[in-house]
């Protein structure tokens, strides 16, 4: 069975500090897929960045960057120099399995990231 | 262009009323979704769509009735509802190359059910 655990209910931070979400997922497939989301409060999930299972490579996008550990199961979002704008729910995501067409994804319960002025 | 649009935002119906939710993409993509969310809970998957055939759902009751006219617009045909079912109802979307893409979501429906 698959399974994303984001540990962190809420976190709150103020503007300019930096903050690592944390995500540790659990398969037994040796080839899947690792994604990032953001929700902000207007609803809408946000795509962020995907990852598979081959590629253990970090990735750094302007604030934003992951770090990917197969060894801990873990995949790590970090905001350098939060902005109030980066207020929002993030979503770690997990999907398994061939090129059936589609994809299923098994959502972490998600982190509350509230950046105050 | 990467975007989801879906119709209405907000929909306000009683128990008895039937409606439909609108969803529509011109990405391309053959994979599209539905999914239900709670009040702080992550989205829950309802049904997919791979060219235009169900291909999942997830044990969803009957008073929710997806279509796939073709590969732009999926609907969701509303009945009988519960305030339950009251909820954000999110669309995605994915290209054909399954898990090697990631979904795109629309903004949502926001219904209530009284």
């Amino acid at each position: 069975a698959q399974k994303v655990t984001q540990a962190q209910t809420e976190i709150s931070v103020v503007e300019k500090e930096d903050v690592t979400l944390d995500c540790v997922y659990e398969t037994r497939d040796t080839t899947y897929y690792l994604f990032w989301y953001k929700q902000p409060p207007s609803g809408e999930l946000v795509f962020l960045i995907r990852r598979n299972s081959f590629d253990e490579q970090n990735e750094i996008s302007g604030r934003y960057s992951w770090n990917f550990q197969k060894s801990t199961s873990s995949f790590n979002f970090t905001i350098t120099a939060s902005q109030v704008v980066d207020s929002a729910v993030y979503f770690c995501a997990l999907s398994v399995g061939g090129n059936t067409g589609f994809q299923k994804l098994v959502f972490g319960t998600g982190t509350r990231l509230l950046v105050s002025p | 262009d990467t975007e989801v649009t879906q119709t209405p935002k907000h929909l306000v119906m009683g128990m008895t009323n039937k409606k439909s939710l609108k969803c529509e993409q011109h990405m391309g993509h053959r994979a599209m979704y539905w999914y239900k969310q709670k009040a702080k809970k992550p989205p829950e998957l309802m049904f997919v769509y791979s060219y235009e055939k169900l291909s999942i759902n997830e044990s969803v009751p009957s008073r929710f009735s997806p279509e796939c006219p073709n590969s732009s617009l999926l609907n969701l045909h509303l009945h009988a509802l519960q305030p339950e079912d009251s909820a954000l109802y999110l669309c995605a979307s994915s290209h054909p190359t399954g898990t090697l893409s990631e979904q795109y979501f629309g903004p949502g429906t926001r219904l209530t059910v009284t």
